[in-house]
């Protein structure tokens, strides 16, 4: 199956300052990726869409100044968070659709554990 | 999106089949479902799916009822590698982003 990655698996900050998760589609290209997150002992929660080459579009209750998305090329998305407090710890999941085939599936990357001091 | 309803937990036995069932009856035409598993601390891992007719693949089966309502994941011969979190969603491809529930957990026994 197809290959989505994830940078970096986890991560310790302080609070205040930014974290950037990279999330790359290894042998696809993926016009359309989605940004999760998973607090414990909970499902997965769709934060927002990211497009290339556009704006990403964000689901009611996520902040998009918060939550900076980039979608600059068909294999790469990335998630920016800013000024990063205690309650954003979470577990971040991308998700990448192949543009080929728009209605197949999507492939999930392995999540980066995030954790904010 | 369509509401999908499963049982909280499931447990089995190795070397057993698991069927794992899925409610959907809001389900629309255009709809596919998608089974996804969830080992702790990972992301999800791709399982099936399928539209309207019953499929295979080297992990499991899906088996879909003729009026789409429900469906069932065949695990034919599990392991202790099954044991994980089972998710039945909906969605109809796309730009659409997926909704996910509670899910099933699976336990195997040895």
């Amino acid at each position: 199956g197809a290959v989505v990655s994830q940078h970096p698996s986890r991560v310790i900050c302080k609070s205040g300052t930014s974290v950037k998760i990279e999330c790359r589609s290894l042998d696809f290209q993926a016009t359309t990726m989605f940004w999760y997150r998973q607090f414990p002992k909970q499902s997965l929660m769709l934060m927002a869409t990211s497009n290339e080459g556009s704006k990403a579009t964000y689901e009611q209750g996520v902040e998009k100044d918060k939550f900076l998305i980039n979608h600059a090329s068909l294999t790469l998305s990335t998630l920016t968070v800013t000024s990063a407090h205690p309650e954003d710890s979470s577990f971040y999941i991308c998700s990448a659709r192949d543009a080929q085939r728009p209605q197949e599936t999507q492939y999930f990357g392995p999540g980066t554990r995030l954790l904010v001091l | 999106d369509a509401k999908t309803t499963q049982p909280n937990s499931m447990e089995s036995n190795e070397e057993e089949p698991v069927h794992l069932p899925c409610n959907h009856s809001t389900i629309s035409g255009t709809d596919y479902i998608h089974w996804y598993r969830q080992l702790p601390s990972q992301g999800p891992e791709y399982v099936i799916h399928g539209l309207t007719s019953n499929v295979n693949n080297r992990m499991a089966s899906l088996a879909i009822a003729e009026d789409r309502k429900s469906s069932t994941l065949i695990l034919h011969r599990a392991t202790l590698r099954d044991a994980a979190v089972y998710y039945c969603i909906l969605g109809g491809g796309g730009a659409d982003g997926l909704t996910f529930g509670k899910g099933t957990h699976l336990i195997i026994q040895p």
